[in-house]
């Protein structure tokens, strides 16, 4: 079992749409939680971190945390062509570990 | 304010040969951390300095190794090249252990 999974996509939502990238992963311990943004030759770019259970908005962006299920995700709300790119959900404790990433596209 | 700078930003070694890679995190930030980027495994953790210490090592060869300055810049070093070391290596600093991680624009190594 990969430390961190996430729904492997492609995801194609249409511009303005929500677009919801999910992430689950199995380290009970892990206390950080981070998602990146990697646009296609690029480096990963953090886009939303979160310690706590709950919710976190930051813009477009709302990140949801729940340790009990151990379930991280991103909602991406009014949803724009630049928004495009691999998303990548990362967990740990005394390292982070990354998903394998969810490739989104939004169309316009 | 500078972000994480590493360089070389590409590279082409033979098999055989080793290779030392560099990064100067954000001015500031003592921790560093390095990854492994292929298409098939996603991004791999090598290993985490802090402060002149490594504090964390993931699950990689000895070939792999890594040291951390005074100044917090880091370097990684590979050595006895494979064709399957060919891959972006990352190196994101932060400010503390286990928080907030900004990536540098990643060196791409091609082993042939």
């Amino acid at each position: 079992q990969k430390e961190v999974e996430q729904n492997s996509g492609p995801l194609s939502v249409p511009e303005g749409a929500i677009a919801s990238l999910n992430c689950t992963y199995s380290d009970r311990g892990s206390q950080s939680f981070f998602w990146y943004r990697q646009y296609s030759g690029k480096s990963p770019e953090l886009i939303m971190f979160i310690y706590s259970n709950g919710d976190k908005e930051d813009g477009r962006f709302t990140a949801q945390l729940n340790k009990a299920s151990q379930y991280v995700s991103l909602l991406i709300r009014d949803s724009q062509p630049s928004d495009s790119a691999t998303y990548l959900c990362a967990a740990g404790a005394n390292n982070l570990f990354f998903g394998t990433g969810t490739r989104l596209t939004v169309i316009p | 304010k500078a972000g994480v700078t590493q360089t070389p930003r590409y590279l082409i070694k033979t098999r055989g040969q080793q290779v030392t890679l560099s990064c100067s995190p954000i001015s500031g930030h003592r921790s560093v951390s390095w990854y492994q980027q292929t298409p098939g495994q996603g991004l791999q953790f090598l290993f985490e300095y802090f402060s002149e210490t490594q504090r964390n090592k993931g699950n990689f060869p000895g070939r792999f190794s890594g040291r951390q300055f005074s100044n917090s810049r880091s370097e990684m070093n590979v050595s006895t090249l494979e064709l399957g070391d060919s891959a972006l290596y990352l190196c994101a600093s932060s400010l503390e252990h286990n928080t907030e991680a900004f990536f540098g624009q990643g060196t791409r190594l091609t082993v042939v």
